[in-house]
């Protein structure tokens, strides 16, 4: 039973372009949305990262929009550039002391230069 | 770098053995999670240990064990392999329980089985 659906699996984007990543997730117990960021031979490292109760947030040039009612939140990355290519996990918690992440299945992401 | 170490970084292993991945949390972590990241499945969740007490368990097979020692390092054990078991197995740490508190994860054990 996959809780986290990613999409799209590949994304290929200009340089100076907006990456945009969706996920949805139906638990609704879940309490804290980290995305991870992840380069090849690397682990996954986090990004930036979201609570239920606020419906967006900005770090640089990376914002997460959170839609609690529809249970979907999307990584948007501005002025996308070479060195962001990468793979990008969203993510969900659990509450109740469940810090497990159940992760999403990746997209990867190419910036054409 | 995480502040997360993990070896050995590459295991080569033959299906019926068993081996040990090491796991060293960053400095002050008192929690460590151990994730197994496949083609097909993705990233899982196997297990968690808090200041050396089993936490959370996940999709981990009765295969595999893990353990957190008095020094917080942790080790994951994995017996009677097999082909399906080649994959990344990640640890990653936290300062505690709950919270906004990230998971730093270390660069992974690539374990292959032949």
């Amino acid at each position: 039973q996959q809780q986290v659906k990613q999409s799209p699996q590949s994304l290929i984007v200009q340089k100076g372009g907006i990456s945009i990543i969706n996920c949805a997730y139906e638990n609704t117990a879940f309490d804290y949305f980290p995305w991870y960021q992840q380069f090849p031979g690397k682990g996954p490292a986090l990004l930036i990262a979201i609570r239920p109760d606020v419906s967006e947030k900005k770090e640089g040039r990376f914002t997460i929009s959170f839609n609690k009612s529809a249970k979907q939140f999307s990584l948007h990355i501005m002025d996308s550039q070479p060195g962001d290519s990468a793979t990008y996990f969203c993510a969900a918690r659990g509450q109740g002391g469940s810090e497990k992440l159940v992760f999403g299945k990746g997209t990867k992401l190419t910036v054409n230069p | 770098d995480s502040g997360v170490t993990q070896t050995p970084k590459h295991l080569i292993t033959a299906t019926g053995q068993r081996v040990t991945l090491r796991c060293s949390p960053r400095s002050g972590d008192l929690s460590v999670y151990w994730y197994q990241q496949s083609l097909d499945q993705g990233l899982q969740f196997l297990i968690q240990y808090y200041n050396g007490e089993e936490r959370a368990k996940g999709n981990i097979l009765e295969r595999f064990s893990a353990q957190q020692f008095p020094d917080l390092h942790s080790e994951l054990n994995l017996s009677s392999l097999e082909l399906g078991d080649s994959a990344l197995y990640f640890c990653a740490s936290s300062w505690g329980q709950g919270g906004d508190q990230p998971q730093h994860f270390g660069d992974g054990t690539r374990l292959s089985i032949l």
